[in-house]
């Protein structure tokens, strides 16, 4: 079976440039979570989304949005793109949030330079 | 943003030798996951971690759910060159969907 899986694997834009993430889950799974890593640091909680509704939204400035499809795949978008926004963007994918025996699954991420 | 406590930040060690990291916190969490993370990829699961004093085993690997519910432990037996990598704990906080990292324990591996 797939895993989760994010494109595209690299991408590389300028200050104030939009950009739109993707990912697909897991077959079966309903809910999609996005993370963000600097280098050198662990993954920053964006957002979480389950049956296409936002479940849950970390400390980020509203240029971040999110949204899941009805297939439960999901899009992040960046708008106004600042240089400090380079990062390692991981979606992750669970059957759905908040169970007793949750496990979070990450795809490889997509890499995010901007120049 | 809000990371975890986690040592060592990093350590080289010899191969065959055993590795003991872990993960703290002020707060209280209601579930543990620990990843390793290799350069260019994302964090694959190892063990996950449910109930307070849970102790759990992935082959080499154990891994144990603070009594408190504010810490965990992660031991590698018998290292190999492959265990080579960034180690991260993950911890859920109860009432929320997300989960917070570890600052990551780097290991190396002497052949």
């Amino acid at each position: 079976d797939a895993g989760v899986t994010q494109s595209p694997t690299h991408l590389i834009k300028t200050r104030g440039q939009h950009v739109t993430l993707r990912c697909s889950p897991i077959s079966g799974h309903k809910s999609v979570s996005w993370y963000q890593q600097v280098l050198g640091q662990g993954p920053q909680f964006i957002f979480q989304y389950y049956e296409k509704e936002e479940r849950g939204r970390g400390n980020f400035p509203d240029r971040f949005s999110a949204r899941q499809f009805p297939n439960y795949s999901s899009e992040l978008n960046v708008n106004a793109l600042l240089l400090g926004d380079s990062a390692l963007y991981l979606c992750a994918s669970s059957p759905a949030p908040g169970q007793t025996s949750e496990k979070l699954f990450f795809g490889s991420g997509t890499q995010l330079s901007v120049l | 943003g809000q990371q975890l406590n986690q040592s060592p930040q990093s350590m080289f060690i010899q191969e065959g030798e055993d590795v003991s990291m872990n993960c703290t916190s002020s707060s209280i969490f209601n579930t543990w996951l620990w990843y390793k993370q290799e350069p260019g990829e994302g964090p694959v699961l190892l063990i996950a971690l449910y109930k307070a004093g849970e102790l759990t085993s992935n082959g080499r690997l154990t891994a144990q759910f603070g009594i408190t519910r504010k810490d965990s432990f992660l031991n590698i037996s018998a290292s190999i060159p492959s265990d080579v990598g960034i180690y991260f704990c993950a911890g859920q906080l109860g009432g929320t969907y997300k989960y917070i990292f570890g600052t990551g324990t780097r290991l190396k591996v002497l052949a």
